[in-house]
């Protein structure tokens, strides 16, 4: 347990679908971030968050739509997605400058 | 933030030191040198940092050349769960007036630890 906990592991989705993906943290950390892997890339910034406010949006769809509702949660809302947006999706949070801390990830594979 | 070069990959024996390069020539006074490993499917996990001098914790070593232009990660037993992908990241240390900084990852160097 890494202190930073994504729900769920895996998942499964149609196109048509919407889902959302969890995460948490109770490190008391002030900034959480959304990451996306695809197969054989590196990682890719998604969106930043500071306080609870979005700081950074790195021209992602807006298929994908986060939500901060307080500085331990953070989600990711996704409908509508297409097959290339299978991948691992990878939350992490810091505190200011030091180093961050990454969860597991959830595996997303879109039908 | 700087752009950093690693090379794809590595190999190294089980129970030897494993010393990964990372040319960052670019680096700004400011600038932290970072590692970060990702074992297979799971989230990246920090190793160490260091801004000019030589750091060392339980988990490695970083010796960075006293240019800064480039640094060397060192495991110095390396274990077959050390087999990962390892990232080096330059990374500002204040990043404008909210006080944090953004992670940038590259291809990073898949090491291979073999028995």
């Amino acid at each position: 347990e890494t202190g930073v906990t994504q729900t769920p592991r895996h998942l499964v989705m149609g196109m048509t679908n919407k889902k959302s993906l969890k995460c948490e943290q109770h490190l008391k950390h002030n900034a959480m971030y959304w990451y996306k892997q695809s197969a054989k890339k590196p990682l890719e910034l998604m969106f930043v968050y500071n306080f609870k406010e979005q700081t950074e949006n790195n021209s992602v769809p807006s298929r994908f739509s986060p939500e901060c509702p307080n500085s331990s949660h953070l989600f990711l809302h996704l409908h509508t997605l297409q097959p290339e947006d299978s991948a691992l999706y990878l939350c992490a949070s810091s505190r200011d400058r030091e180093s961050y801390t990454f969860g597991s990830g959830t595996r997303l594979t879109v039908v | 933030d700087a752009k950093t070069t690693q090379p794809p990959s590595m190999d190294c024996a089980e129970g030897r030191a494993a010393n990964l390069p990372c040319n960052h020539s670019t680096i700004s006074g400011n600038e932290y040198v970072y590692w970060y490993r990702q074992i297979h499917s799971q989230g990246p996990q920090y190793i160490i940092h260091g801004l000019k001098n030589n750091e060392t914790n339980e988990m490695a070593s970083l010796i960075i050349t006293e240019d800064r232009k480039s640094s060397t990660l060192i495991l110095p037993h390396a274990t077959l769960r050390d087999t990962a992908v390892y990232y080096c990241i330059v990374r500002v240390a204040d990043a404008g007036g909210t006080s944090y900084g953004k992670l940038t990852f590259g291809q990073g160097t898949i090491l291979t630890v073999h028995p």
